[in-house]
Order: C-alpha cells, then structure tokens, then sequence
C-alpha cells in the first residue's frame, strides 16, 4: 500500500526566514497530493493541493512543488510569520472504492520572533 | 462551509466499556473517515465510508468497527475500549475523487 514520509519532524526558523517541508510517496498511482495545518487544539485545514498533472501551484506565501518521477513533493512557505507556528501534514491519495488520503507524521513548525 | 461535527470534544471512559463516537456533516459529502491521531504518527486510518450501508477497513482497524446507516453519519465503535485507545479521533468527510477532506474538531478519548 500507499506510505508517506515526511520531513523534518520539527523544524524552527526565523520569522521572515522560509520554510522548506518534504514528502515523498511510494505508489505511483497516487494523484493528488493537500497539505493541511492544525493549530494547536484545532481540525487539520486544507491549505493547498496540487495534482499529479502540475509541477507546481503557488498560493501567496505558500508553495507546493511535485516531482512525480521521483515521487517527491515540498511545502514552501516564505516571509514566514508567527502564526505560521502549527503542525503540517502532508499526504497522498489511493483508490480503495473511495479516494482516502494517506498521511505522513507530521511537521512541527515554529517560528522564532 | 461545509461543516463535521463530532459529537464529543473530550471523553473518559473505563476498561472495557464499549464506545461510541459520532460523527455528522452538513454537506451530502459521499465519503466518511476515521482516523486517529497520534504525536510521531501522524494520522492513521481505521475506517472510511463510501456510501450508506458501505464500510472499508483502513490501515488500524483492529479493536473498532463502524456504523452507516445514514448519509450524513458515521459512528466509531469502540467493543471492548482499552488503554492503548486513548488517543485524539478525527472524522472527515470528502465528495468523491480528487478532493480534500474536511475534518471535525476531534474527540480526545482516554481510556482508565
């Protein structure tokens, strides 16, 4: 099955320094790959997407890029700000009579004032 | 917006007993989730739902089971609740292929 690696498990940067977090995947047939943050004590929320048709998508301060080939995929964030402090999940769709979506362990972002 | 509620934001229960969770959404989504989150661990799938009545095992289905009757809910079964079941639990709800969850505010369950 679908297996989803993330990295760093924390990370702490700057405020106005960027953010760099990667994925990789292991099925090939993935096709879709969200990012979610969840603040502390809040539901994971959808930040950005991208399709495995699409090298890359940009939102504002947020990046997503995707290499199917090597089966890799990064969050960037930049000019990052205090409230850019959450936990990042990354992860990658399968097809099991519904899409589910697999995830990755998690990123611990803080940013230093 | 599309809303999922889960019906509890903390819970306790003891050794044994068997639980219910509950969730709701607001928006005829076709698919329902379960998974539980845990710190190192990220997200893990026990459950999910494609339509009424229909139920797959995720990836950690052992020591739960599930319950469709009706669109908009699916309930988490705890039979028999032990102590490594204490964990966060989040529902999520999603149309059909190639888009994101939405995700309910999580119950904390801990087991004594």
């Amino acid at each position: 099955g679908e297996n989803v690696e993330q990295h760093p498990s924390t990370l702490s940067v700057q405020e106005g320094d960027s953010a760099v977090i990667k994925c990789t995947y292991s099925d090939s047939a993935s096709n879709y790959f969200p990012w979610y943050k969840q603040e502390l004590g809040k539901r994971p929320q959808l930040i950005i997407d991208i399709r495995s048709n699409v090298g890359e998508k940009k939102d504002q301060r947020i990046a997503v890029t995707l290499n199917k080939t090597a089966k890799h995929f990064s969050l960037h964030i930049t000019e990052t700000q205090p409230e850019d402090s959450a936990v990042y999940f990354c992860a990658a769709s399968i097809i099991q009579g519904a899409q589910k979506l697999v995830f990755g362990q998690g990123t611990r972002l803080t940013i230093n004032p | 917006d599309v809303k999922v509620t889960q019906s509890s934001r903390y819970l306790v229960k003891r050794t044994g007993e068997k639980v219910f969770l509950e969730c709701v959404q607001d928006m005829d989504h076709e698919n329902m989730f379960w998974y539980r989150q845990d710190p190192g661990l990220g997200l893990r799938l026990i459950y999910f739902s494609y339509d009424v009545k229909m139920k797959e095992k995720g990836d950690i289905p052992e020591g739960y089971s599930v319950s469709r009757e009706k669109k908009e809910r699916f309930s988490l079964i705890l039979e028999s609740a032990s102590t490594n079941q204490t964990s966060m639990y989040l529902c999520a709800s999603s149309w059909g292929s190639g888009d994101g969850y939405t995700f309910g505010s999580g119950t904390r369950l801990t087991v004594v």
